[in-house]
């Protein structure tokens, strides 16, 4: 599995950015996927996971409703729109395959993340 | 919602046993499961725990993972200590509205 993020920068208070994510070496369209952030010195904040087939998407209250996930699986793409951001956004962004389901043995359901990419850095800086 | 809380570091040494926990504020432990990731500094996260305690492939068995209902925590033990252990270690859940939550993570010193 292999995940390549670009697209951050350096982008003004109330701007907006695109990112995105290129997999390969797996079958794309079956994996669920996420971004998640690390804001400088700080730990691990999950933003957003998209679904692989029905393209469900699920959000982080810090962004929902500024930011959107989307995914072109013909192009072996994720994306994440960031409108509105503000300095706290700051941050490197990760993509990761994100296994999501419902083991119906256990009786739960699992959400969590397998393989990360490099990351980008994204600056909300005046 | 809940809070994930582990120790902000620990240290050992070399070839010892070390144990991570990760708290969680409210609701049970074992309702959900827990996740652990290594990031090493300068790299990005890398899965060593999901699922309470299966190893992603390649993750070396020296890697466990536990939950203890008794003390609502998860832990992370990493026995025969290397060097190259040195990281911070982040333990994730969910809540029941599928948001994904981590902790602040744990900086291992292996001294």
């Amino acid at each position: 599995v292999q995940l390549l993020e670009s697209g951050g920068g350096l982008v003004q208070p109330g701007g907006s950015l695109r990112l995105s994510c290129a997999g390969s070496a797996f079958r794309f369209s079956s994996y669920a996927l996420s971004w998640v952030r690390q804001a400088p010195g700080k730990g691990l904040e999950w933003v957003a996971t998209i679904s692989a087939g029905t393209d469900t998407t699920n959000y982080a209250v810090s962004v929902k409703g500024r930011f959107t996930i989307s995914r072109d699986n013909s192009r072996n793409t994720l994306y994440l729109q960031m409108n509105a951001l503000r300095a706290d956004d700051t941050a490197v962004y990760y993509c990761a395959t994100s296994p999501q389901y419902y083991d119906t043995l256990t009786g739960y359901y699992s959400f969590y993340f397998d393989y990360w990419g490099r990351g980008t850095l994204v600056t909300v800086s005046s | 919602n809940f809070m994930l809380t582990q120790p902000h570091s620990v240290s050992e040494s070399p070839g010892k046993t070390v144990t991570i926990s990760c708290t969680r504020s409210s609701g049970s432990i074992a309702s959900n499961y827990v996740q652990w990731y290594q990031q090493r500094p300068g790299s990005s996260p890398i899965t060593v725990i999901y699922e309470n305690n299966h190893r992603l492939s390649g993750v070396p068995d020296r890697f466990s993972g536990s939950v203890d209902t008794s003390s609502n925590s998860a832990s992370l033990t990493i026995s025969g200590l290397k060097t190259e252990d040195e990281a911070d270690y982040y333990c994730q859940s969910y809540d029941s509205n599928y948001q994904r939550v981590f902790g602040g993570g744990t900086k291992l010193t292996v001294l």
